[in-house]
């Protein structure tokens, strides 16, 4: 059984579409967060949520809004989508208490044309 | 300056070599430290965990953290060609819900058979 998995793993789509990326998490944690990975490989978080609601909000376009319906499930919705949201956006959870260790999910890879 | 340095890489060594890994970083503030690889096109796994200083070890594994120094380290004994991925370290100030992770950039690491 996956542990955090995303949908899909590929997306190509054209510049000014909206696109989701949906991710769950079987692990029985409540905080889950969205990351992007760029070109060069640097993760860096773009959002948090612990128990459905918002944690964490990095400095990230309001074109990105996430979604949490319940604390396994933590979806990203891009609007207007831009050359520059090109990159591996990565599902991760924790514990919320305590440790920090995160659990990633195998990524989805967007590429905007 | 970044708030977490790493190395650039990439990294080549022979088969059996022992391989240092390291970051440095500026904010005081962390002291959850944490070495996650990424193998290629998949997600970033958690590999090492250390609390404040000290040392860990796993296996052929063994992080240390020197936080007068803000130095940490991933060692890694007989390396075996499986351990050709990117490594990367992360740090965060706080636990729990509010937890962020901070990346260095990652090192690409080939250990040659």
């Amino acid at each position: 059984d996956t542990a955090v998995s995303q949908t899909p793993k590929y997306l190509v789509t054209q510049m000014g579409n909206d696109k989701s990326i949906k991710c769950e998490q079987n692990l029985g944690h409540d905080t889950m967060y969205w990351y992007k990975q760029d070109s060069k490989k640097f993760l860096k978080i773009m959002f948090s949520y612990n128990n459905k609601e918002l944690i964490i909000n990095e400095t990230v376009p309001n074109r990105f809004s996430p979604k949490s319906p319940d604390k396994a499930h933590l979806n990203l919705h891009i609007n207007s989508l831009e050359l520059g949201d090109s990159a591996v956006y990565f599902c991760a959870s924790s514990q919320g208490t305590g440790v920090t260790e995160a659990f990633f999910g195998q990524g989805t890879r967007l590429t905007v044309v | 300056q970044k708030e977490v340095e790493q190395d650039p890489g990439p990294l080549s060594v022979p088969e059996g070599a022992i391989v240092s890994l390291n970051c440095t970083y500026s904010n005081s503030a962390f002291q959850y430290f944490m070495w996650y690889r990424q193998y290629s096109r998949k997600g970033p796994e958690l590999l090492m965990y250390t609390y404040s200083s000290g040392n860990k070890e796993d296996g052929r594994f063994t992080a240390q953290v020197d936080k007068s120094s803000k130095y940490i380290s991933l060692f890694i004994r007989d390396s075996q060609p499986s351990d050709s991925a990117t490594y990367l370290c992360a740090m965060s100030a706080k636990g729990g819900a509010n937890s962020k992770l901070t990346f260095g950039k990652g090192i690409t690491l080939s250990v040659r058979p």
